[in-house]
């Protein structure tokens, strides 16, 4: 079974810095899917960024990319130039790529503040 | 993007009454549906798959006799916490996704249940 983990309960950003948010995982896989997802206090769950593992570089969406490293299986979030709206819980996720459908195996989650 | 409509957001009840959370996939066809239960400061945790015209399989730990699932067309899906207690109390959310592994999963806004 594949396992996510946010070491990181509780990470704070001053407005317009930088800030990384960590995940690793554990699979026996090769092919699968690695998400961020945000839930803001509305706990609406919105997909920040997606990265395919059989893809090297790295996913980019504005000020959000990440770093995938597949041998090390590691998947942090960079949030650059942080805005107050970027306050929310941030989890991980992991998707297999083998069957159609599957499921979404989240990490513990990592709550970020962002200082004004 | 993929729309899921989830009702309804909010429910209060009495100790004892069923509740009903419809998840409608409204611009995509959800061949599979996941129902997620989540409690204050934690992650999702997954409670059961739907597939389209399928019984349901539930995750372990789940009472499939208290949470009926029932997904009985490509954009329908339903949970209903029957005999409903406080310790039913929770934040619960619905994702479909359209039966291709390379598609990500659609989340509706989620259902707060407090019963009293």
């Amino acid at each position: 079974a594949q396992t996510v983990t946010q070491s990181q309960p509780e990470m704070s950003v001053q407005e317009a810095e930088t800030v990384t948010l960590s995940c690793t995982y554990d699979t026996s896989e090769s092919d699968y899917y690695l998400f961020w997802y945000k839930q803001p206090p509305s706990r609406q769950m919105i997909l920040v960024i997606r990265q395919e593992a059989y893809k090297q570089q790295n996913a980019t969406e504005n000020r959000f990319s990440v770093n995938f490293q597949k041998a090390a299986k590691s998947f942090s979030l960079k949030i650059s130039d942080s805005q107050l709206g970027d306050a929310a819980m941030y989890f991980c996720a992991y998707r297999s790529a083998n069957n159609a459908g599957n499921m979404l195996t989240f990490g513990g989650g990592t709550r970020l503040m962002v200082k004004p | 993007g993929a729309v899921v409509s989830q009702h309804p957001s909010w429910v209060i009840c009495k100790s004892g009454t069923s509740v009903k959370i419809e998840c409608r996939s409204l611009d995509f066809q959800a061949t599979t549906m996941f129902w997620y239960r989540q409690f204050p400061k934690q992650s999702l945790m997954l409670m059961a798959t739907s597939n389209e015209g399928s019984k349901a399989t539930y995750e372990q730990g789940v009472e499939k006799d208290k949470f009926l699932i029932n997904h009985a067309s490509l954009t329908l899906s339903t949970l209903t916490v029957t005999s409903a207690h406080p310790e039913d109390s929770s934040f619960y959310i619905c994702s479909g996704s359209g039966g291709y592994s390379n598609q990500p999963q659609h989340f509706g806004d989620g259902t707060r249940l407090s019963i009293l």
